[in-house]
């Protein structure tokens, strides 16, 4: 049972740089999410999405993007990083139905230096 | 928007009671989750109210009353294991978006 699959597990960035973390799921969810984790503080959500070809801005969108061109697939692309993107970056998904909890990967820690 | 507060830190004996609480001010409510979250790892889910009420389940309980805005969870017979993060969510009006509140760390002691 996959689940949720989120890679590259670490990575470090130059200020400046791109790059995408990959995000998957095989429980054929139709919602996604993508959270930022800053260390001691709770999860902010980023970009979410209620099915393929759909998404949304969270709480705290500038300096990302997101596409949702399958139902499995939710990349996260970083433009330009910036040391402030320095977090734990976990992806989720749930599948239709209010009381349906998510469920998260395993987490994409990332420095920009 | 939506505001959702905890306590940062708490700290009990193993084999006693403690309870977490969290209030929250939404502009739609869809339901409140609790999330358990030892350190370097995801979250995982521990319970689920949307309705006024006690949820039990095993060592765990969550209580919601939606007109104060307040749920609270109570973890019995505390282990060393339950020393971890403890996060409240609550989903928007649309049940879109679940928003998370900082958190609460829990110590256990023996």
């Amino acid at each position: 049972n996959a689940g949720v699959t989120q890679t590259p597990k670490f990575r470090i960035l130059k200020i400046g740089q791109s790059m995408t973390l990959q995000c998957t799921q095989d429980m054929n969810h139709n919602y996604m999410y993508w959270y930022r984790q800053d260390p001691g503080m709770g999860l902010k959500l980023i970009y979410y999405s209620v099915g393929a070809g759909i998404t949304d801005k969270g709480e705290v969108p500038n300096g990302y993007n997101v596409s949702r061109s399958t139902t499995e697939d939710f990349p996260l692309r970083l433009e330009l990083a910036a040391p402030s993107q320095t977090s734990v970056y976990f992806c989720a998904s749930r599948y239709t139905g209010a009381g349906n909890t998510i469920y998260f990967g395993e987490g994409s820690w990332l420095t920009v230096v | 928007g939506q505001n959702i507060d905890q306590p940062t830190e708490m700290t009990a004996t193993e084999g006693a009671i403690v309870q977490i609480n969290c209030t929250y001010q939404t502009s739609g409510f869809n339901g409140l989750f609790w999330y358990q979250q030892h350190a370097g790892e995801a979250p995982t889910f521990l319970s689920y109210n949307v309705l006024d009420g006690l949820e039990e389940k095993g060592r765990f309980s969550s209580f919601l009353s939606r007109s104060k805005g307040y749920s609270y969870l109570l973890l019995k017979e505390l282990q060393m294991k339950d020393s971890a993060s403890y996060l409240c969510a609550v989903r928007d009006g649309y049940g879109n978006k679940l928003v998370f509140g900082a958190g609460t760390i829990l110590r256990v002691k023996s």
